[in-house]
């Protein structure tokens, strides 16, 4: 059973457009986090949140976390091909141990 | 400040044979942590250790593995009499402390491949 859906598994866009990609889960997390991960690479850390609601951005990356605190959304602003990569969602919930979904493959088209 | 280093990145190893990982944690950090990642999988949990101490080892297979974070050196984990299915990427992850919701750092991960 995996504990975090992550949606679309793939994704391929043009470069300039926006895209949102989704980590859902039915378990609440006290923080979730989101990486990038590259080939051959381990995951790379882009924000923690950890409040229900919380809103971080990142340069054009913006990162929301559910009220309920058992989803999240990733969404880049127009993109570029240095965005392109797998991005994963993490859930943490106080045992110190990352819960991961398998990823949303982002590749972006010059 | 160096980030988390592991080594070798790329591990070769015939059914039958030992592998062992290492890790060395962020500087300042004292809570190490081990990932495998097996192809078309997401990151797995295996195991959680502070200096000297194994605080929780649920997601390791229960034979063959082993894992210790001595006092002084890196981080080893152990791999005993390799199988086919253990081939993949074993990454290491590193925090400072635990009082909540502590950031994970990871380093570049070791390939592993039993032939």
């Amino acid at each position: 059973t995996q504990l975090l859906e992550q949606s679309p598994q793939f994704l391929s866009i043009q470069e300039g457009e926006n895209l949102t990609v989704y980590c859902n889960s039915s378990s609440v997390f006290s923080s979730l986090q989101w990486y990038r991960q590259e080939p051959g690479e381990g995951p790379v850390l882009l924000v923690t949140v950890v409040t229900g609601g919380e809103v971080k951005k990142l340069k054009r990356l913006t990162f929301q976390f559910g009220d309920a605190r058992k989803d999240s959304s990733l969404h880049i602003t127009a993109a570029q091909p240095g965005d392109t990569g797998l991005y994963l969602c993490a859930g943490e919930n106080g045992n110190n141990r990352l819960a991961f979904g398998k990823g949303n493959q982002v590749v972006v088209i010059p | 400040n160096a980030g988390v280093m592991q080594n070798p990145r790329h591990l070769v190893r015939r059914r039958g044979q030992e592998a062992r990982l290492r890790c060395s944690p962020m500087k300042g950090h004292s809570h190490v942590y081990w990932y495998r990642q097996l192809p078309e999988e997401g990151l797995k949990f295996m195991v959680y250790l502070q200096k000297e101490n194994i605080i929780d080892e649920s997601g390791m297979p229960k034979e063959r593995f082993s894992a210790e974070f001595p006092k002084e050196g890196p981080s080893i984990l152990r791999i005993q009499q390799v199988v086919r299915g253990d081939s993949a990427a074993y990454f290491c992850a590193s925090s400072p402390r635990v009082t909540g919701a502590e950031t994970q750092y990871f380093g570049p991960g070791t390939r592993l491949l039993v032939l």
